[in-house]
């Protein structure tokens, strides 16, 4: 267990709808990140949040959108949902903004789009 | 822009067999490397990670890694491996500018047979 958190564990919906991903990161981290895992895109870094504040940002469709709560915890918001959006979403904490912080994974959240 | 090879896609051996999978980046300045693992069901882990110093680095459950600055490689290996190594590997690399946006390979999986 990495003490990261994420819910819901499964997701299914429909094409057009809008969903919500829920992170808590470890107890003292500041920095969450958000991954995405494909078959066909592999792990694709999508944003990172520190203290609040938008970070670094990756492959992020416009669609997408994230926020870190001033509890520190974050939401991924994925919004006129496709089918090509069915994915594992990772959830990452460190505890500073960048550089040699490690990572740790929370166990992901399975969006599947019909 | 980081990008991260695997070579090898998918890998079976037999128990007690070595274990070496190779990783590839591609950037031109300082970097920070990493494996991780994914096991069956199961969230990420960090296995290990380099970020300077000793090129050989060794990380949890008999793993270790060598940095080759000059062939840009990061290659995992492991002398004996056990049935409960079977699981994915993953490489990942950051750019070593305070950023933390990781960039992973597509992922080895592992077969170890009994």
């Amino acid at each position: 267990d990495s003490g990261v958190t994420q819910t819901p564990k499964h997701l299914i919906t429909a094409t057009g709808q809008r969903v919500t991903l829920r992170c808590s990161p470890r107890s003292g981290d500041l920095s969450v990140y958000w991954y995405q895992q494909s078959l066909d895109q592999g792990l694709q870094f999508l944003i990172q949040y520190y203290n609040g504040e938008e970070r670094a940002k990756g492959n992020i469709l416009e669609r997408f959108s994230a926020q870190q709560f001033p509890d520190l915890h974050s939401e991924l918001n994925l919004s006129s949902l496709e089918l090509g959006d069915s994915a594992l979403y990772f959830c990452a904490s460190s505890p500073a903004r960048g550089g040699t912080d490690t990572q740790y994974f929370g166990p992901g959240t399975r969006l599947t789009v019909l | 822009a980081q990008s991260v090879s695997q070579h090898n896609h998918h890998v079976i051996l037999s128990e007690a067999a070595s274990l070496e999978l190779g990783c590839n980046y591609s950037y031109g300045g300082t970097v920070n490397l990493f494996w991780y693992v994914q096991y069956p069901g199961q969230h990420l882990q960090l296995l290990l990670k380099y970020f300077s110093g000793d090129p050989l680095v060794k990380g949890i459950k008999g793993f270790e890694a060598e940095f080759i600055k000059s062939k840009f490689s990061f290659n995992l290996r492991k002398p004996s491996v056990q049935w409960s190594d079977t699981a994915e590997y993953f490489c990942a690399v950051n750019a070593n500018t305070g950023f933390q946006k990781l960039v992973f390979g597509t992922g080895t999986r592992l077969l170890v047979s009994p």
